[in-house]
């Protein structure tokens, strides 16, 4: 069974500060990676997507993939209240598949 | 309309009642998915379609019966329903042929009762 973990929370951090989201797969195969952000009561919305070893910036957000450490992390520069949210990790789960596993989700919360 | 759209956007169903759940997407994608959404469990895939073909069935019961009659349109239709199966039911769709950044749409609110 292909797994993806997720630290569930809650993570606060204070407004401006560096939030650090954290997740693990097990499928060395795994070839793409997503972060998707849930508000309460809405829909994932995909903020990030990542296929290389490295780190990829995207405005406040940085997605950082080890393959070898099997390990993606998605980091929020200056945080707002407004990224108070569920953070999901998804990986594709057959290599390139157009399946995708998620994880449970970390829920973030962004004090004023 | 833009992205995925979905309809209705909250159900509530008898367990003998029939309803189907509609799902379009405007983006030109090829590959659309049926999502299950419940409190404290992960996002739960139940099906894949690409270019319109069943690709996954992820071990779904009968009673929950797919169609894709095009590349942008999925429906989901629901019979004979569980308590259990009340949950939130997203629609995602993606560009397919390994390009699989998923969107999805707003997603149905299903009370079965």
């Amino acid at each position: 069974q292909k797994e993806v973990e997720q630290n569930s929370g809650p993570l606060s951090v204070p407004e401006g500060a560096i939030a650090s989201l954290n997740c693990t797969y097990s499928d060395r195969g795994s070839q793409s990676f997503f972060w998707y952000r849930q508000y309460s009561g809405k829909s994932p919305e995909l903020i990030m997507f990542i296929y290389s070893n490295g780190d990829k910036e995207d405005g406040r957000f940085t997605a950082q993939l080890n393959k070898a450490s099997q390990y993606v992390s998605l980091l929020i520069r200056d945080s707002q209240p407004s990224d108070s949210a569920t953070y999901l990790c998804a990986v594709d789960s057959q290599g390139g598949s157009e399946k995708l596993v998620f994880g449970k989700g970390t829920k973030l919360t962004v004090n004023p | 309309e833009t992205g995925v759209t979905q309809t209705p956007r909250h159900l509530v169903m008898g367990m003998t009642n029939k309803k189907s759940l509609k799902c379009e997407q405007h983006l030109g994608h090829n590959a659309m998915y049926w999502y299950k959404q419940s409190a404290k469990k992960p996002l739960e895939l139940m099906f894949v379609y690409n270019f319109k073909e069943q690709t996954e069935n992820n071990s779904v019961p009968s009673r929950f019966s797919p169609e894709c009659p095009n590349s942008s349109h999925l429906f989901l239709h629901l019979h004979t329903l569980q308590p259990e199966d009340s949950a939130l039911y997203l629609c995602a769709s993606s560009r397919g042929q390994g390009l699989n950044e998923q969107y999805f749409g707003p997603g149905t609110r299903l009370t079965v009762t």
